[in-house]
């Protein structure tokens, strides 16, 4: 059960694009197409932004997308908002009803 | 709406007790596998337990297992987390996350958290 694996922070001025990637294993993101991602603003609760990999729930802008290709996750936020600014949390299903999370991605909009 | 309010947080000794409890409203409790997840302060967050609608089955993490229950009642909408032989790494705020519902595997609803403070 060891976290996945994400870049401290990223960066990006106000209409660009970023990517945020989300490194596990094939026993969790390789194994499951179940990667969700998440949303959590400081002292908020976190919110859902991506799920099934690339699926994006109701009321979530479509400048947020999602991928896989191996072991491997991401998270694109196409042009950035100010209101972006926030941490971001991958999560894999691993298998008999576990999960792991990655661990935290800063994103700060310069 | 779905609602997920936590309570029963504070402060305890190193090798003390706690009871977390999770009341919700808005939707079929008893149709849903309810978690538990944490998340240490200026950390990142940590999948707790999870126990299916029925209580049929029931999951910890690693760092708990042995620790801490986790348990439900249906008639009173209500998930519990019982937390024993608490150490000062279990500081955190704890939140109550429902798992969607159907052939898929994510939190769709969280509740505000409630802090659980671990020191002597």
């Amino acid at each position: 059960q060891s976290a996945l694996t994400q870049p401290a922070s990223v960066s990006g001025s106000p209409g660009q694009s970023i990517t945020i990637s989300c490194t596990g294993t094939s026993s969790d993101v390789g194994g499951y197409n179940y990667v969700s991602w998440y949303q959590q603003h400081p002292g908020k609760a976190p919110k859902l932004m991506i799920y099934d990999v690339n699926k994006r729930p109701s009321g979530v802008s479509n400048r947020f997308s999602g991928s896989k290709s191996g072991n491997t996750a991401s998270l694109t936020i196409s042009g950035l908002q100010a209101e972006d600014e926030a941490d971001y949390y991958c999560c894999s299903y691993a298998g008999s009803s576990t999960y792991v999370f990655g661990t935290g991605t800063k994103v700060t909009v310069l | 709406e779905v609602q997920l309010v936590e309570s029963g947080g504070g402060l305890v000794k190193p090798g003390g007790s706690l009871r977390l409890s999770c009341a919700a409203s808005g939707f079929t409790f008893s149709s849903y596998s309810m978690n538990w997840v944490r998340q240490a302060p200026g950390k990142g967050l940590e999948w707790v337990s999870s126990i299916s609608s029925s209580s049929s089955y029931i999951y910890y993490a690693d760092s708990v297992k042995g620790r801490f229950t986790i348990s439900r009642d249906n008639a009173k909408n209500s998930l519990y987390l019982l937390m024993n032989s608490l150490r000062a790494e279990d500081t955190a705020v704890y939140y109550c996350a429902r798992t969607a519902w159907g052939a898929t595997e994510y939190f769709d609803y969280w509740g505000q958290g409630t802090l659980v403070t671990v020191s002597s």
